[in-house]
C-alpha cells in the first residue's frame, strides 16, 4: 500500500521559473492538503480539498495554485518562484475532516 | 496567538528516563487531537490520538484537558529510537476544515 505519493523529492528552481509537485494517494480519502514547513516552523497550511472538484485556501495561499480533477491526485503548482518559496512540501490526506492525516515524503524545493 | 503552542526543548534525556511534553491549543471548538513524530528530514507520522478520557499505546501516554485546552505526552522508559521531534497536532473542524501543527518538541535520548 504506496499511501500517499509525492514527486520529485528535491528541485531546485530559477527564481520565475513555474513547476508543479504532484501528489496522489490510494486510500480513496475525500480529504487532501498541501502543507510547507521552514525551518524551525510548524506546517503552515496553503490549499485543501474536501474532494474532487473542490479546492480552498489556507493561511499561505499566495504564490500557489491547486486543482483536484480526481480523488487520487491533488497538485500544487507555483507559477513564478521566488526565494520566499524555498521550503519542504509536504501532502497529506485524510480520511474524513476529524481523522488523522497521512504524509507523503515531502518535497524539497529551493529557489535560487 | 498562535492555535497550538508547544514547549520547543531540546529535551536531553537518558535512556530509561520518563519526559512529558505538553501542548495548549487557542480554539475552544477544536475537535480531535494528535499526537505526531517527526525525524530529520522526514514526514510526520502519526505517534496517537488523544482521547478525551487519556489513552496509552505501550510506553506512550497521551492526556487531553478540554477545560484547560491542554495536551500533554508522556513517554516512559525512553529508549535511543524515541529521539525525535514530537508534534502536538490540534484539528478545529468542522469550523476549519484543517489540522493546527504546533512547532514541535526536540527530544533527545543519550546513551
Amino acid at each position: 500500500n504506496a499511501g500517499v505519493t509525492q514527486t520529485p523529492k528535491f528541485r531546485i528552481l530559477k527564481i520565475g521559473q513555474s513547476m508543479t509537485l504532484q501528489c496522489t494517494q490510494d486510500m480513496n480519502h475525500n480529504y487532501m492538503y498541501w502543507y510547507r514547513q521552514d525551518p524551525g516552523m510548524g506546517l503552515k497550511l496553503i490549499y485543501y480539498s474536501v474532494g474532487a472538484g473542490i479546492t480552498d485556501k489556507g493561511e499561505v495561499p499566495n504564490g500557489y495554485n491547486v486543482s483536484r480533477s480526481t480523488t487520487e491526485d491533488f497538485p500544487l503548482r507555483l507559477e513564478l518562484a521566488a526565494p520566499s518559496q524555498t521550503s519542504v512540501y509536504f501532502c497529506a490526506s485524510s480520511r474524513t475532516d476529524y481523522t488523522e492525516a497521512f504524509f507523503g515524503q515531502g518535497t524539497r524545493l529551493t529557489v535560487v | 496567538r498562535k492555535e497550538v503552542e508547544q514547549d520547543p526543548g531540546p529535551f536531553n534525556v537518558p535512556e530509561g528516563a520518563t519526559v512529558a511534553f505538553n501542548c495548549t491549543y487557542s480554539n475552544s471548538a477544536s475537535q480531535s487531537f494528535f499526537w505526531y513524530r517527526q525525524d530529520c528530514r522526514k514526514e510526520p507520522k502519526l505517534l496517537m490520538s488523544v482521547y478525551s478520557s487519556g489513552n496509552e499505546d505501550g510506553r506512550f501516554t497521551a492526556q487531553l484537558n478540554r477545560a484547560s485546552q491542554y495536551i500533554s505526552l508522556l513517554i516512559r522508559d525512553s529508549k535511543l529510537s524515541d529521539s525525535a521531534t514530537y508534534l502536538c497536532v490540534v484539528n478545529t473542524s468542522p469550523t476549519g476544515n484543517q489540522f493546527y501543527f504546533g512547532t514541535g518538541t526536540s527530544l533527545t535520548v543519550i546513551p
